[in-house]
């Protein structure tokens, strides 16, 4: 346990709202990342940031947007959200040559 | 695309069999991974194995790796209903910074 949480866990929302979730970690770690999780897919990257107003592109970028104002919290938002973004998010922080990851967030657009 | 690709996509085996899973990749690694991520949790570090080694054991895991190949087999000894999970491989051909997961494997421990 890394002390990575995120927030909200769960979230259902409508097609063309935005929506941001929230990682917030503990232990001060410079690398922050963004994942989704899909069926078939794995794990893939979205964003990830290497300090304070550091952030750069992922595998599957397109449609969201990040911002790291504190090293502690790693934003992940989705400008206008399209059914194809439903998935679970999971965010990660990478200690050494290792990553710890928080509990995901469901996120559901109908 | 996916750096790693799992072999078999699934796996269903008895309680105190042993477990093999295999990962193949593109391009040069300095270091695999692998994971576990039980059923609606994040991902679990288990093992790291470096380019320059050829086989790492922690506890009931064996990893070995192949570069010549580019394939690498996570062994689980005497499975456990406990291991049922999927276990996933992630390089990092970009940096140890950023390392790419494969598809997984879904392994099965039936008591």
């Amino acid at each position: 346990d890394a002390g990575i949480t995120q927030s909200p866990r769960h979230k259902v929302t409508e097609t063309g709202t935005p929506v941001t979730l929230r990682c917030h970690q503990t232990e001060n770690h410079r690398y922050m990342y963004w994942y989704r999780q899909d069926p078939g897919h794995g794990l893939r990257l979205i964003h990830y940031s290497y300090g304070v107003k550091d952030t750069d592109k992922g595998e599957v970028s397109d449609g969201y947007s990040v911002s790291r104002s504190k090293t502690e919290d790693f934003l992940l938002t989705l400008e206008s959200a399209t059914s194809s973004q439903t998935s679970v998010y999971f965010c990660a922080i990478n200690r050494g040559n290792e990553q710890y990851f928080g509990p995901g967030t469901r996120l559901t657009v109908t | 695309s996916q750096q790693g690709e799992e072999d078999p996509q699934a796996l269903s085996i008895q309680e105190g069999e042993n477990a093999t899973m295999n990962c193949s990749y593109k391009t040069s690694i300095n270091n695999l991974q692998w994971y576990r991520q039980n059923s609606g949790r994040g991902l679990v570090h288990l093992i790291l194995i470096r380019s320059n080694e050829r086989e790492k054991h922690s506890g009931r895991l064996r990893v070995t790796l192949d570069t010549s190949k580019k394939s690498s087999s996570l062994l689980i000894t005497a499975s456990r209903a406990a291991d049922t999970a999927s276990y996933f491989c992630a390089t990092d051909a970009e940096g140890y910074q950023k390392v790419t997961f494969g598809t997984g494997t879904k392994l099965q421990v039936i008591p």
